[in-house]
């Protein structure tokens, strides 16, 4: 199946930094989402992305839906230790199937 | 409005028994989606509903797993016969029927699976 390649797979940094993480694929995706999951709960939608080239910010984030359509970045500026979690980016083929990325797991050190 | 709602949260069974894992979506959603996520892994698609029909189970081994989305009450995902294997987070989400929104899954909290 399609795959989305996530990167980095781990962050460590200090509380104020700001972060920066990927996803990309071989592949065309119509619509990216970024998800945050906390240990033991489901995933939450950070930022939906429906087309090419839209940069959308949801506070501290911003998240862009590449030119190409195959890949998407968020960023997080000036962390804080509750920014803590795994986030998985999620690309959508076509109607309701969609991929997701292996995440990226933050931690924050104050 | 109520998130999506998963019961029970943790599920513990012993091998060959049956597992039932309920999902109701959130209010006005009629699309429901089911995945699996094993530990320090991403989430695995297993299943597509709308109300009474599968529309798309791809993602779900072709034995001993089912799942259905009946007109009233909740979705279920059943496991028959599990084995130590089908340990895991298994979430359920949701999506509305219409326009950009439909595009969006909202997760619930998850149940989690041990089989002893």
């Amino acid at each position: 199946g399609q795959q989305l390649n996530q990167s980095p797979q781990s962050m460590f940094i200090q509380e104020g930094e700001d972060v920066s993480m990927n996803c990309t694929s071989s592949s065309i995706f119509n619509t990216w989402l970024w998800y945050k999951q906390e240990p033991g709960e489901g995933p939450v939608l950070l930022i939906a992305l429906y087309k090419a080239g839209e940069l959308t910010s949801n506070g501290r984030l911003t998240a862009q839906f590449g030119i190409t359509r195959k890949d998407s970045f968020l960023n997080i500026s000036a962390s804080i230790p509750s920014d803590v979690g795994i986030y998985f980016c999620a690309g959508q083929l076509r109607n309701n199937d969609m991929r997701f990325g292996a995440g990226t797991r933050l931690t924050v050190k104050p | 409005n109520a998130g999506v709602m998963q019961n029970p949260r943790h599920l513990v069974r012993r091998r060959g028994q049956e597992a039932r894992l309920r999902c109701s979506p959130m209010k006005g959603h009629s699309h429901v989606y089911w995945y699996r996520q094993l530990p320090e892994e991403g989430l695995k698609f297993m299943v597509y509903l709308q109300k009474e029909n599968i529309i798309d189970e791809s993602g779900m081994p072709k034995e001993r797993f089912s799942a259905e989305f009946p007109k009233e009450g909740p979705s279920i995902l059943r496991i028959q016969q599990v084995v130590r294997g089908d340990s895991a987070a298994y979430f359920c989400a949701s999506s509305p029927t219409l326009g950009h929104g439909a595009y969006e899954q909202y997760f619930g909290p998850g149940t989690r699976l041990t089989v002893t």
